[in-house]
């Protein structure tokens, strides 16, 4: 069963440093998504991406983050300077084209990015 | 702004048992759907059923259903004939119709035993 993959499941890094999370979609899907859930809170949505481009995007998403779908099949979340706050677990999702209101679009989850920043 | 609150944090049930979980909203907008995720230790969310406002009808999916309640802005999920492989964590979730974005909430974790 085709399903979405992100590397790295785990990643530490020192405040200040950059981070790339790289995730792989399901190959026909048509949009991506990263959410994020900081230790205790809720699953929050950061941004969506169609056609190249940002199609949504969050207060959470500022110039710190940016987002990339370098290839046919990656598609990446950057963050800059890694902030103490940016420790949480990171969530790439993906879905068909929406078709209009009758579709929803589910949404496929990759099993998440931990990352910490210390 | 459109909020999602699940009341309970932890939840359990002996199997083959029936347990709901709840799950309320707040939102002005007529056109939104509705969604519970699972998501088991350590793997992905998958999606466990979805509801459009606009239909009347309780969905279900097999052992899954819910009791949609749109005046109360509710939207439990009951789990009849539960399993030990139900144990997870479940995430109640709207979605505006005119939104890419999900708005979660913060999850209930069902516990099941032998």
């Amino acid at each position: 069963e085709p399903e979405v993959t992100q590397t790295p499941s785990h990643q530490v890094t020192q405040m200040g440093q950059e981070v790339i999370l790289r995730c792989v979609p399901i190959s026909n899907h048509l949009y991506f998504y990263w959410y994020r859930q900081i230790l205790g809170q809720k699953v929050e949505f950061l941004v969506s991406f169609y056609n190249n481009e940002i199609s949504e995007k969050s207060e959470i998403f500022d110039d710190q983050f940016s987002v990339e779908r370098p290839d046919g099949s990656n598609f990446t979340l950057k963050i800059r300077s890694t902030k103490l706050e940016d420790s949480a677990m990171y969530f790439c999702a993906s879905s068909e084209a929406l078709q209009g209101w009758a579709n929803a679009g589910e949404l496929f989850f990759g099993e998440g990015s931990r990352l910490t920043v210390l | 702004a459109q909020t999602v609150t699940q009341s309970q944090p932890e939840m359990s049930v002996q199997e083959a048992e029936t347990v709901t979980l709840s799950c309320t909203y707040d939102t002005s907008e007529s056109d939104y759907y509705l969604f519970w995720y699972k998501q088991p230790p350590s793997r992905q969310m998958i999606l466990v059923i979805r509801q459009e406002a606009y239909k009347q009808q309780n969905a279900t999916e097999n052992r899954f259903s819910v009791n949609f309640q749109k005046a109360a802005k509710s939207f439990s999920l009951k789990i009849s004939d539960s399993q030990l492989g139900d144990a997870a964590m479940y995430f109640c979730a709207y979605r505006s119709g005119n939104t890419d974005k999900l708005i979660f909430g913060t999850g209930t974790r069902l516990q099941v035993f032998p």
